[in-house]
């Protein structure tokens, strides 16, 4: 079974602060992703990468930046938190970029105060 | 913009009841996915449907892809307080080499004893 781990379930973190969101997927995917998951607005895609030191932006990624250092590791960074990116965050990973079928870190419940 | 609209949001039926939800996408696409959501988990990936007329079962949900009509079907048969959790569909659109995944804002079910 595929598995995908994101390092902590719930974050509080203060306004301003640099925060990082660790992704971990153990089936040497090439796509991974970032969403979050606000009531009423369902999953909103942040930032996808199809390959090593590959990123591309998705829908919402203002505030956000990302990186991928090696294929099984992506991690999500937000450089100044804020009260508004208080939210649910998913990683994702896929096994190519034709193989669309996501599977899903159990994900982080962050809380910017 | 891909634009993935479900119906109900809400849905609420009595254990028993048969009920479809119904995902609608505005663009072209030929692989359609839908997951459960339960309170407070991840996402997990219930049907992959690749091609327009695909069919697929799992006990007492059947999904159905019409991409011709762009719609998408989860129909619950004889609904279980079990079957009680999120239900999104997503849509996958190849945006140059790679697909991204647009999601629905989900349809919430109630299964009532």
């Amino acid at each position: 079974d595929v598995k995908v781990t994101q390092s902590s379930r719930y974050l509080v973190k203060r306004t301003g602060e640099k925060v990082f969101l660790e992704c971990v997927q153990d089936m040497d995917h090439e796509n991974m992703f970032w969403y979050r998951q606000d009531p009423g607005l369902g999953l909103r895609l942040i930032y996808f990468s199809y390959d090593v030191k590959m990123k591309e932006k998705g829908d919402i990624p203002e505030g956000y930046s990302v990186s991928r250092e090696k294929k099984e590791r992506f991690s999500l960074i937000l450089e100044s938190a804020s009260t508004n990116q208080t939210s649910m965050y998913l990683c994702a990973s896929s096994l190519s970029p034709r193989n669309t079928e996501a599977f899903f870190g159990q994900g982080t419940r962050l809380t910017v105060v | 913009e891909l634009k993935v609209e479900q119906n109900p949001l809400f849905l609420s039926m009595q254990e028993g009841k048969n009920y479809t939800i119904y995902c609608n996408y505005s663009t072209t696409s030929d692989r359609l996915y839908w997951y459960r959501q339960d309170p407070g988990k991840s996402l997990e990936s219930l049907f992959v449907l690749l091609s327009n007329g695909a069919v697929k079962q799992e006990g007492r949900l059947m999904a159905s892809l019409d991409t011709k009509a762009r719609l998408s079907t989860l129909h619950i048969t004889a609904a279980v307080h079990d079957l009680s959790a999120t239900y999104f569909c997503a849509v996958g659109v190849l945006g140059g080499s790679n697909y991204k995944l647009t999601f629905g804002k989900g349809t919430l079910l109630t299964v009532n004893p």
